[in-house]
């Protein structure tokens, strides 16, 4: 079946405990990114990826890194997670940058920061 | 100015009527256009993806691209209470390589 699964789907964590939110798709998409999304802002970029080793800044990167050393993954890093950062996290996967083709959506991953 | 603009809602129709949502983009290079559906806490699922001026339709669903006025809708005919959701307009910006969502305007039917 293809997918976009992330992991973990809840978490509660602590000001500045550094976590990964995994991000892995099964359908040999080049394109890959990270949404937040907050009550009244709707969804909002943070980072993308245009393929291995390509990645770029979204509209909210602060706070956020990624790394793209596979092609299926794309994990999402926050190395010193703060209060304003708790949010529903999605990841997405689309196949290829002409961005004519639909993007699949990962469950989501709702972080709390305390 | 937004870059993807939409009525946050609620919109409330009765069953059975035709819904009509909207949604305005301020990029004139972009090309492809999106409309998801997202229920509360879910992810949002692709309804329709509309590239060229005009009607698209597909069941209940339909479509329309006005690149000269720069707006996308979507008409949802025979409104089902399974229709009450948040729906995302999306539009792919090519000077960026993003896609771009607005803030979503949510639906109510009423039984």
């Amino acid at each position: 079946e293809a997918q976009v699964t992330q992991n973990p789907r809840y978490l509660i964590t602590v000001t500045g405990k550094k976590l990964t939110v995994t991000c892995s798709q099964n359908m040999n998409h080049e394109y890959m990114s990270w949404y937040r999304q907050d009550p009244g802002l709707g969804l909002r970029q943070i980072y993308y990826s245009m393929n291995v080793e390509v990645t770029d800044k979204g509209d909210v990167p602060e706070g956020y890194k990624v790394s793209r050393k596979e092609k299926r993954n794309f994990p999402l890093i926050l190395e010193s997670p703060s209060p304003n950062q708790t949010s529903l996290y999605f990841c997405a996967s689309s196949m290829g940058l002409d961005g004519g083709t639909e993007a699949f959506f990962g469950q989501g991953t709702r972080l709390t920061v305390v | 100015q937004k870059e993807v603009e939409q009525n946050s809602g609620p919109l409330s129709v009765p069953e059975g009527a035709i819904a009509s949502l909207n949604c305005t983009y301020s990029d004139r290079g972009s090309q492809s256009f999106f409309w998801y559906r997202q229920y509360s806490g879910k992810s949002p699922e692709l309804i329709m993806s509309i590239y060229s001026n005009g009607d698209k339709e597909d069941g209940r669903f339909t479509a329309q691209l006005n690149k000269a006025s720069q707006y996308v809708s979507l008409l949802i005919r025979d409104s089902q209470p399974s229709d009450s959701a948040t729906y995302l307009c999306a539009a792919w910006m090519d000077s960026s390589y993003k896609l771009i969502f607005g803030s979503g305007t949510r639906l109510l039917v009423r039984p």
